[in-house]
């Protein structure tokens, strides 16, 4: 089953507004967790690295005041785009580490924004 | 960059096995992984292999790795309709980053 549960699958949103997206670790506490963004038949692009209890660390060339990260529980982080433009638009994926040590990545099912 | 690299498409014939291949560039890469795509929905852990192993079976899928060449493949037996989507190869560049692939999309056709 899941591990990592995301929500919304999809949204659509007008030019402006703020969205948020919500990334959970079900049945297991995540420390760690990490937001990518898709583009169309691209491959995923790490946008940051979200502590909980701290501040997310951001990569080169990702608007930390564009796109909020807020780490508040060891089973959910949250990703707010905010001021979202049409260039926004793109599919969103959270994952996050499951257990201790050298292990796998596993993935929520994405979110679909769309900024009209 | 892609420090990962694999080919953009597969076509193969239901029944038959379908193989992915993929190169990667850190030599220091703990875990290699391929993960699936559905259209619309996120991504599903396939498998991975630790760098130490050359192999690894799960039912359908073998993992090849040659550490010598940085070449990992994903070979998939009886290859179903089911079996179609994308395909993205990753390496761990530290125990959780991780830098994919641009992916392949595999088409299983009658």
């Amino acid at each position: 089953g899941a591990v990592v549960s995301q929500h919304p699958s999809w949204v659509i949103c007008k030019s402006g507004t703020s969205v948020k997206i919500e990334c959970r670790s079900l049945d297991f506490q995540a420390t760690t967790m990490f937001w990518y963004r898709q583009f169309p038949k691209q491959s995923l692009m790490l946008m940051a690295t979200s502590n909980e209890g701290s501040k997310a660390t951001y990569e080169q060339g990702v608007e930390k005041d564009k796109f909020l990260i807020n780490h508040a529980s060891l089973t959910l982080s949250t990703l707010t785009v905010t001021s979202a433009h049409p260039e926004d638009s793109s599919f969103y994926i959270c994952s996050a580490k499951v257990g201790w040590g050298l292990v796998p990545l596993h993935f929520g099912n994405g979110t679909r924004l769309t900024v009209t | 960059g892609e420090d990962v690299e694999q080919s953009l498409f597969l076509s193969v014939r239901e029944g038959d096995s379908s193989v992915i291949n993929c190169t990667y560039t850190d030599s220091s890469s703990t875990y290699l992984y391929w993960y699936k795509q559905e259209p619309g929905a996120g991504l599903q852990l396939l498998t991975y292999i630790f760098s130490n192993m050359d192999m690894k079976q799960d039912q359908r899928l073998t993992v090849l790795l040659n550490k010598k060449d940085k070449h990992l493949s994903l070979r998939i037996a009886d290859t179903q309709t089911g079996d179609s989507a994308i395909y993205f190869c990753a390496e761990s560049i530290n125990d959780y980053k991780l830098s994919f692939g641009a992916g392949t999309t595999v088409t299983v056709r009658a």
